[in-house]
C-alpha cells in the first residue's frame, strides 16, 4: 500500500460545486503539504501543516480551504469550483525540518 | 520573473548518452538544492538533496550547485529508458526550508 493515499484519483465536476479531496499517510510524519501542478508552472505550494492545531497558506491558497482532522489526515476543499482550478493536485508529507517531501500519486481535477 | 528556472524540453537522448539537467535561481538565500523524478501519472520522488555548494554523487547521478552563477545541474552517466521521466529541481531558504521552490520540470526521454 501507498505511503500517502489521496482519493479520488480523477475527478470531473461543474463550476460551482463543493469538492473535498482526501489525504491520508502511514508515514508518520507531522507536516503535511497540499500542492496543484500545471503545465509550465510546476509545483505550487497551496496549504501546510505542521500539527493538527497548526495550517499555514500556502502561494496560492485563494479558493481553497483545508482540515487536518489527525495527524494522519489532510483534506483540501474547493467550496465553489471554478475551471481555473483543473489542475493534478498532490499531497506530501515531510520529516520536521527537512526539504525532503513524499508525495502522493496526484488527484486529476477538471471542473467544466 | 520565475525564482526558478527550467528548460521543459522534452530532451531527447539514446541510451548510454550522459544526460545534463539545468536550473537556473535569483534568490540568492537559497540553500537546500534537490532533484525530483516524476514518472507519468505519478506524484515525484525525490533523487538527490543538497546543501549549499558542491557536489553530491549517488550510482549513475550526480548533482552540482554552484551557487556563485545560481546554476544547478543533475548530471545522469549511462542514461537507460528507464530514466525516461519529467525531472524537477526544487530548492528552499535555510530558515525555511519546509518551503519548496520548484521548477517547472525538465522532460527526458531516453530512446532504446
Amino acid at each position: 500500500d501507498a505511503d500517502v493515499t489521496q482519493t479520488p484519483r480523477n475527478r470531473i465536476t461543474k463550476t460551482g460545486k463543493r469538492i473535498m479531496l482526501e489525504c491520508s499517510q502511514t508515514k508518520g510524519h507531522d507536516r503535511m503539504y497540499w500542492y496543484r501542478q500545471d503545465p509550465g508552472l510546476g509545483l505550487r505550494l497551496i496549504y501546510y501543516s505542521f500539527d493538527v492545531k497548526d495550517i499555514n497558506k500556502g502561494e496560492i491558497s485563494d479558493g481553497y480551504s483545508v482540515s487536518r482532522q489527525a495527524q494522519a489526515k489532510f483534506s483540501l476543499s474547493l467550496e465553489s469550483a471554478i475551471p481555473n482550478q483543473t489542475a493534478l493536485y498532490f499531497c506530501a508529507t515531510s520529516p520536521a525540518n527537512t526539504g525532503e517531501l513524499f508525495f502522493g500519486e496526484g488527484s486529476r481535477l477538471t471542473v467544466l | 520573473q520565475k525564482e526558478v528556472e527550467q528548460d521543459p524540453g522534452p530532451l531527447s537522448v539514446p541510451e548510454g548518452a550522459i544526460v545534463s539537467l539545468n536550473c537556473t535561481y535569483s534568490n540568492s538565500a537559497f540553500q537546500y538544492f534537490m532533484w525530483y523524478r516524476q514518472y507519468s501519472r505519478k506524484g515525484p520522488e525525490l533523487l538527490m538533496y543538497t546543501y549549499s555548494s558542491g557536489n553530491k554523487e549517488d550510482g549513475r547521478f550526480t548533482a552540482q550547485v554552484d551557487k556563485s552563477s545560481k546554476y544547478i545541474s543533475l548530471f545522469i552517466r549511462d542514461s537507460q529508458p528507464s530514466d525516461s521521466a519529467t525531472y524537477l529541481c526544487a530548492m528552499s531558504r535555510m530558515d525555511s526550508s519546509y518551503k519548496l521552490i520548484f521548477g517547472s520540470g525538465t522532460r527526458l526521454l531516453v530512446r532504446p
